[in-house]
């Protein structure tokens, strides 16, 4: 089976643009949960779908945002990027939720914002 | 405030040594605990998931220990290789909710 991929791997953006990232979970996983890692703050839980709905939301600001689709692949959109935006970003998918399931992780996105 | 805190922060341990990675937390009412190892570079990888009702649990050279009266677990490593250099990642599941409650992580180097 494969694993969870994440598209792109490498990303180099300037202040104030925005981002998609993409995410496909292991086939047959309805949830995907992306987080955001820094070395100052570790793991952080941005937000979690499941079946195309945002299902819970971290506390971060409403630049980042997200969706799923019925494919169950999902994006994370940022928009306005600032400087402490850069941080690799991961997804993780599971078969019924972040909460309950032993969740998967791709290996991320490297966002540097200039 | 749900908080999750591991100790010690970072392990420097002899090849064949073993080790134990602590992991204390006020997450309340609590779910599930995990430990995940992270290597450099890459995402995390699930190495065990506990209950309530589990105190032990074994994922090879690795022993996870759930006191859930403490609100305490441990991660112990047996005959720790290479190769376990590494972040391990302690996360709490609270009851209410969805959300997750991250430790910042025990970054352990295992040399020669």
């Amino acid at each position: 089976k494969a694993g969870v991929t994440q598209t792109p791997r490498y990303l180099i953006k300037t202040r104030g643009q925005q981002v998609t990232l993409s995410c496909s979970p292991i086939s047959g996983h309805r949830s995907v949960s992306w987080y955001q890692q820094t070395p100052g703050q570790g793991l952080q839980f941005l937000f979690e779908y499941f079946s195309e709905t945002q299902r819970n939301k971290g506390n971060f600001p409403g630049r980042f945002s997200g969706r799923q689709f019925s494919n169950s692949r999902s994006e994370m959109n940022v928009s306005t990027l600032e400087l402490g935006d850069s941080a690799l970003y991961l997804c993780a998918s599971s078969f019924q939720g972040a909460s309950t399931d032993t969740q998967y992780f791709g290996p991320g996105t490297r966002l540097t914002v200039l | 405030k749900n908080q999750v805190e591991q100790s010690p922060q970072s392990l420097i341990i002899l090849e064949g040594k073993n080790c134990t990675l602590q992991c204390n937390y006020t997450v309340s009412p609590f779910s599930n605990l995990r430990w995940y190892k992270q290597d450099t570079g890459r995402g995390p990888v699930s190495l065990t998931i506990m209950t309530f009702s589990e105190n032990t649990k074994s994922n090879g050279r690795y022993t996870a220990t759930l006191d859930a009266d403490t609100k305490q677990s441990s991660l112990h490593i047996t005959a720790s290789q290479l190769s376990d250099s590494a972040s391990y990642i302690c996360v709490v599941s609270g009851d209410s909710g969805y959300a997750l409650n991250f430790g910042k992580g025990t970054s352990l180097l295992v040399t020669p």
